[in-house]
């Protein structure tokens, strides 16, 4: 039963480029959440998502970033026009009722 | 106050020593409570969940106290390899409220 997939692992963009996170859950589960976590600080809660639907966004910056989950295909966090405060590793995890979250193992973000 | 608060941190401590972490929650609703350890650049991994009985599994303990709305994590034997940040997980409702404490950095020294 493979695990949470995250790709790329590592992202580098350039100031005012686009970045494009994607997030496989694992086998079964409906429920995908987001975490940000920047150099030697905790993880930040972003969004969490079930198939379709954003069901908390109260993490995510308003301006620039979005994230969905379509019905086919992998959870995608989106971040336009990046800045350098974007550099951090991003975390998703999955989640299906009663259990625990299991984390992918990120993408790691550079801003050049 | 914070939803989750944890020990500040960082405990550094020789190999051997039994170190203890405290965690306490502020929704007294919390359903279900989990310990996961962070390893440096790595992605957050289960340890253990945390029973109303309290749980052991090897050197690790956990316990709750839900009158006191606290969850503690002791390791035993402390190994080198256990050096990581240790994250208290608090799941509010069974369902998609997952709140994670700051962490508590742990150095087992030689």
């Amino acid at each position: 039963n493979a695990g949470v997939m995250q790709n790329p692992r590592h992202l580098v963009r350039r100031r005012g480029q686009e970045a494009r996170l994607r997030c496989s859950p694992m086998k079964g589960h409906s429920h995908v959440y987001w975490y940000r976590q920047l150099p030697e600080e905790g993880l930040k809660f972003m969004v969490y998502l079930q198939k379709e639907n954003i069901i908390d966004e109260s993490g995510m910056p308003k301006e620039r970033f979005s994230a969905e989950f379509p019905k086919e295909g992998p959870s995608i966090l989106r971040i336009q026009q990046v800045v350098r405060g974007d550099s951090a590793a991003y975390f998703c995890a999955s989640f299906e009722s009663y259990n625990e979250q299991f984390f992918g193992p990120g993408t790691r973000l550079t801003v050049l | 106050r914070k939803e989750v608060e944890q020990d500040p941190g960082p405990f550094n401590v020789p190999e051997g020593a039994t170190v203890a972490f405290n965690c306490t929650y502020s929704n007294s609703a919390s359903q279900s409570f989990f310990w996961y350890r962070q390893d440096c650049r790595k992605e957050p991994k289960l340890l253990m969940s945390v029973y109303s009985s309290g749980n052991e599994d090897g050197r690790f303990t956990a316990q709750l106290n839900r009158a006191s709305q606290y969850i503690s994590l002791l390791i035993r034997d402390s190994k080198l390899s256990d050096s990581a940040t240790y994250l208290c997980v608090v799941n509010m409702d069974y369902g998609q409220n997952f709140v994670f404490g700051p962490g508590t950095r742990l150095s087992v020294l030689p």
